[in-house]
């Protein structure tokens, strides 16, 4: 069965450091692979997606991600945090006409 | 372009009440779909509609019921209420033709309160 896994609940960075959440999936075939973001009481709003080629996926806001078939992992980075990007990070895989989606990772930012 | 639009955004209902939300989609998009957010379970599927047929169905009870429009809006429908049921009902839509266009855009959701 297909399944997404995020080992991190919650993550703190300090601002201006680099990020990683990490994905892991479970997929018989070729996975087309979402990142999503959602602030306090707000709705999903995409980052980024793979659907082929590239290994490397750039988003917006700077983040990045890369596809690695052979770990079945999908983790998301970016260089440098901003306060801004305190949030709840879900990772997804398509599934028929659904997205099933990790249990997220809750991203804190310290100054 | 305006995006997805949910109504209402909050909710307050009593157990064995039934409930009607409401998603219109990007104007185009023919797909609509439907997730559940709670805390414990995460986000999970409930259906999709595309062209007033529902093509993807997840798996919960039938009390979860939904229909789509020929303008594309969506609704979607729980009956006998729960206290379970208490959660943030997202919508979503995309133009649902084609796996390169499947890209979700996702509603602020609905918060629905069961007492």
């Amino acid at each position: 069965a297909q399944s997404v896994t995020q080992p991190d609940i919650h993550i703190t960075v300090s601002e201006g450091a680099s990020l990683e959440l990490r994905c892991n999936y479970s997929y018989g075939a070729t996975p087309y692979l979402f990142w999503y973001v959602q602030s306090p009481g707000q709705g999903l709003q995409l980052l980024l997606k793979y659907f082929s080629g590239d290994t490397l996926v750039q988003g917006i806001k700077g983040f990045e991600a890369e596809f690695k078939r052979s770990q079945s992992s999908f983790n998301l980075r970016k260089p440098s945090v901003h306060w801004s990007d305190a949030a709840e990070y879900f990772c997804a895989i398509q599934a028929g006409t659904a997205l099933i989606f990790g249990k997220g990772t809750t991203l804190s930012v310290s100054s | 372009k305006a995006g997805v639009t949910q109504t209402p955004r909050y909710l307050i209902k009593t157990r064995g009440q039934q409930v009607t939300l409401s998603c219109s989609p990007i104007s185009g998009h023919r797909s609509v779909s439907w997730y559940q957010q709670t805390p414990g379970q995460g986000l999970q599927f409930l259906f999709e509609y595309f062209s007033e047929t529902q093509r993807n169905k997840g798996n919960f009870p039938g009390r979860f019921s939904g229909r789509q429009f020929s303008n594309s809006r969506s609704e979607m429908n729980v009956s006998t209420l729960e206290l379970g049921d208490s959660a943030l009902y997202l919508c979503a839509s995309s133009s649902g033709t084609g796996i390169l266009n499947t890209e979700a855009f996702f509603g602020q959701g609905t918060r629905l309160t069961v007492v």
